[in-house]
């Protein structure tokens, strides 16, 4: 089945020791996204790709970054992480940006920072 | 600007009992509307949508109505099941290119035999 997926399902990192987080897609969407949820909260998009153009939240903070090396596959980077980064990261994926964009979402990785 | 806002929950329910969870939105535009569901320890799954006033959208027994008079996405389910518990998110695509999503808080259901 086409899908969304994301390795680790489970991470933890230390203060400060940088991390990476792994999504793929089968569905050859243009479109990847990453999305930061904290707890009883809703997802905040942190950036997306459309195909290598690299397009990042105004209010996300430069301790993330992102890499889109091909099609499939978009990493999340966390240079430093904090205590407040703890959190799950959602990996989302869309065909094209226009109208009518439905999303669809990996399971996720919560990120535990010790 | 564009936001959702939410019932507040959590909600608990009774098997078979009528679901309503309240969803409102302000945009600028004529923004699509979406109900995805999470499961525990899962990512979001889209649940329903609709795409211009008046729409309904339906999948798995749940309803929602694009009212653009009172500017509402409210879900609802004539009969809800265990499985049905979960927390389900209300949300908005401005239609603009890059297809941002504006979610709201999510509402909390349990289901209880």
């Amino acid at each position: 089945d086409a899908m969304v997926i994301q390795n680790p399902r489970y991470q933890v990192t230390q203060f400060g020791k940088p991390v990476t987080l792994s999504c793929s897609q089968t569905l050859n969407h243009n479109v990847m996204y990453w999305y930061q949820q904290k707890s009883s909260q809703a997802p905040k998009l942190l950036f997306h790709y459309y195909d290598k153009d690299f397009n990042n939240e105004a209010d996300t903070p430069d301790n993330f970054q992102s890499r889109r090396p091909n099609t499939s596959f978009c990493f999340l980077d966390i240079r430093s992480p904090g205590l407040g980064d703890a959190a799950m990261y959602l990996c989302a994926t869309s065909r094209d940006r226009g109208p009518l964009g439905e999303q669809y979402f990996g399971p996720g990785t919560r990120l535990t920072v010790t | 600007g564009n936001s959702v806002t939410q019932m507040e929950g959590p909600v608990t329910l009774s098997e078979e009992a009528f679901l309503t969870i309240n969803c409102t939105y302000t945009a600028t535009g004529y923004p699509s509307l979406f109900w995805y569901v999470q499961y525990p320890g899962e990512g979001l799954q889209l649940l329903l949508k609709a795409t211009k006033a008046d729409d309904k959208g339906s999948n798995k027994g749940f309803e929602a109505t694009y009212r653009k008079e009172t500017t509402s996405f409210h879900l609802e389910k004539g009969s809800v099941q265990v499985s049905d518990s979960a927390v389900y998110f209300c949300a908005l695509n401005e239609n603009l290119p890059g297809n941002q999503f504006y979610f709201g808080t999510g509402t909390s259901l349990t289901v209880i035999p």
